[in-house]
């Protein structure tokens, strides 16, 4: 079974500074996604970015970047910049073609 | 264009009571997940369904049954409310590989009471 696992909790950040958020996961298929999804207190799920796997190339979303070492089966999240509206809870995803499975996430704050 | 769309977005039940909680998408995807989550736990997967007519465990199956009549509709219900059922749910919904990005689209959730 796909495992994900993301070690913060909670993270924080100064505002304008960057911040890293890690996430490993466990799998023995060649064909899957990654994703990053921000919560804000309202509890919608967003998008933030996705990572093919056979892509070799980091995917890149403005101020969002991911660093994926599929060997080492890891995928976190940089986030630059950080700004106010940034503060959320970050889920990580490993996504087969049937399942989607989450880490148990890492909260972030972001200190003005 | 709607997305997912869950109903109902609270209710509260009494222990033993059943409910039905409905996602709806009109994205024409084939995959649909029912989510709970609780603090600290992430989202952990209920049920799931590869297409119209299929369904399949996922990792907190117990005490939930599910339904996909038709391919837009995803059923989740509760036959006997416990406290422990108490959580927010999720519905989802994707496509895979030619037909799309892989991306789950998410409804606003279900928070669920249990007293």
């Amino acid at each position: 079974a796909q495992t994900v696992t993301q070690s913060q909790p909670e993270m924080s950040v100064q505002e304008a500074e960057t911040v890293t958020l890690s996430c490993t996961y466990d799998t023995s298929e060649s064909d899957y996604y990654l994703f990053w999804y921000k919560q804000p207190p309202s509890r919608q799920m967003i998008l933030v970015i996705r990572q093919e796997a056979y892509k070799q190339q980091n995917a890149t979303e403005n101020r969002f970047s991911v660093n994926f070492q599929k060997a080492a089966k890891s995928f976190s999240l940089k986030i630059s910049d950080s700004q106010l509206g940034d503060a959320a809870m970050y889920l990580c995803a490993y996504r087969s073609e049937e399942k989607l499975t989450f880490g148990t996430g890492t909260r972030l704050t972001i200190i003005p | 264009n709607a997305g997912v769309t869950q109903t109902p977005k609270f209710r509260v039940l009494k222990t033993g009571q059943s409910m039905t909680l409905l996602c709806a998408q009109d994205m024409n995807h084939e995959y649909m997940y029912w989510y709970r989550q609780d603090p600290g736990m992430g989202l952990r997967l209920i049920h799931y369904s590869v297409g119209e007519g299929t369904t399949a465990k996922g990792e907190v199956p117990d005490g939930y049954n599910v339904s996909r009549l038709k391919k837009q509709n995803f059923l989740l219900g509760l036959e006997s409310a416990a406290p422990s059922q108490t959580s927010v749910y999720f519905c989802a919904s994707s496509s895979w590989g030619a037909w799309g990005s892989a991306e789950a689209f998410f409804g606003q959730g279900t928070r669920l009471t249990v007293v």
